[in-house]
């Protein structure tokens, strides 16, 4: 049973620039959340998929955007990248019942110069 | 405002025990995790506290009190290979909307021979 899949595994950005991110979750799940975590730092919440809509989102700018496919997998698209977005990019599956655990991927490592 | 609390550091020896804290102020308290996660490494789900007391999982251990807003993580019989850092996160469900984790900065637990 393969686990929470993330593509690519690093990445080197420019300023500017737009990049895109893949997610495939766990098998039976059909929720995916999306972390950015700094060096140093816990993950923070970007936003989370369910059915293909997203369902809620934490504080972060509108250059962030995401999209859920009908098999439950996932991109995160980050526009006009800034220096300050480099950082390890998280994705969680979970279901919602009966604990609603969310079982993370490797990451993909984005450095913006 | 959300806020949690752990740790920077710890060290410990070999075969000892070690207890990393965790205290939150939240609203909309919905659960406790504990996670793992290696340098470049994926967060790994440790363990999972919705109610007060102690659950215990092989040679980890969570204990929660809600009234206190404390949680801890207890490694026993440490082995070198458990050196990482510690992830606590909290889940929240505000009213009327979904579970979001919402992650500490992470304890980074260092052990020696």
């Amino acid at each position: 049973d393969a686990g929470v899949t993330q593509s690519p595994t690093h990445l080197i950005k420019t300023r500017g620039q737009q990049v895109t991110l893949r997610c495939s979750p766990k098998s039976g799940h059909d929720t995916v959340s999306w972390y950015q975590q700094a060096l140093g730092q816990g993950p923070q919440f970007i936003f989370q998929y369910y059915e293909e809509e997203e369902r809620q989102r934490g504080n972060f700018p509108d250059r962030f955007s995401g999209h859920q496919f009908p098999n439950y997998s996932s991109e995160l698209n980050v526009n006009a990248l800034l220096l300050g977005d480099s950082a390890l990019y998280l994705c969680a599956s979970s279901t919602d019942y009966p604990k609603n655990i969310q079982y993370f991927g490797a990451g993909t490592r984005l450095s913006v110069l | 405002g959300q806020n949690i609390d752990q740790p920077t550091e710890m060290t410990a020896t070999e075969g000892a025990i070690v207890q990393i804290n965790c205290t939150y102020q939240t609203s909309g308290f919905n659960g406790l995790f504990w996670y793992q996660q290696h340098a470049g490494e994926a967060p790994t789900f440790l363990s999972y506290n919705v109610l007060d007391g102690l659950e215990e999982k092989g040679r980890f251990s969570s204990f929660l009190s809600r009234s206190k807003g404390y949680s801890y993580l207890l490694l026993k019989e440490l082995q070198m290979k458990d050196s990482a850092s510690y992830l606590c996160a909290v889940r929240v469900r505000p009213s009327g909307g979904y579970n979001k984790l919402i992650f500490g900065a992470g304890t980074r637990l260092a052990v020696h021979p």
